[in-house]
């Protein structure tokens, strides 16, 4: 069965650093999403990607955090300047994007700030 | 603002007791709905969803959840837990129509089943 796949499973990084959390959506999907969920707390929404560009953003998503599908497969989520509360698990998602589907997650990625 | 709400924070079972996880939602318009089960160590699973139709819809693994419009809720419900069903609970909701990725949480629920 396809599934979305995040990788590294944990990342650990020194405040002021820049991370890059990378994603291999199911292929032929068209939509994709990064979420987060700090510890203890709701997963949150990030942002949406289709097309090539940044459909939604949510008010966490500010100029620290980018997004990228660098190449066909690969979708990436990069935080510049890594602070303590970052520190959470990130999920990237996919959808078909045809109909009312759901979106498929992956299994996260743990990232510590230290 | 939309929202989705979770009654309970950690719930506690016994083996073959029945289960009911409280939802509800607030949004403007038609929602969708979803639960999702997320085992220790393991990525989000849908276990259901409602976009339209019958409000009662079954899942996987003997789940069901029944969309009461007036009540704004979405409960998840087993009549029988089994062990294996330890893992935290997420009810997500989100507009009808289009990408359902943009989805928002519910703050999640822990499910303990006791052998």
């Amino acid at each position: 069965e396809p599934e979305v796949t995040q990788t590294p499973s944990h990342q650990v990084t020194q405040m002021g650093q820049e991370v890059i959390l990378r994603c291999v959506p199911i292929s032929n999907h068209l939509y994709f999403y990064w979420y987060r969920q700090i510890l203890g707390q709701k997963v949150e929404f990030l942002v949406s990607f289709y097309n090539n560009e940044i459909s939604e953003k949510s008010e966490i998503f500010d100029d620290q955090f980018s997004v990228e599908r660098p190449d066909g497969s690969n979708f990436t989520l990069k935080i510049r300047s890594t602070k303590l509360e970052d520190s959470a698990m990130y999920f990237c998602a996919s959808n078909p994007g045809q109909g009312n589907t759901e979106a498929f997650f992956g299994q996260g990625t743990r990232l510590t700030v230290v | 603002a939309q929202s989705v709400s979770q009654h309970n924070h950690h719930v506690i079972l016994s083996e073959a007791a029945s289960l009911e996880l409280g939802c509800n939602y607030s949004y403007g318009g038609t929602v969708n709905l979803f639960w999702y089960v997320q085992y220790p160590g393991q990525h989000l699973q849908l276990l259901l969803k409602y976009f339209s139709g019958d409000p009662l819809v079954k899942g996987i693994k003997g789940f069901e959840a029944e969309f009461i419009k007036s009540k704004f809720s979405f409960n998840l419900r087993k009549p029988s837990v089994q062990w294996s069903d330890t893992a935290e609970y997420f009810c997500a909701g989100g507009s009808y129509g289009g990408s359902q990725g943009n989805l928002i949480f519910g703050k999640g629920t822990k499910l303990s089943v006791k052998p």
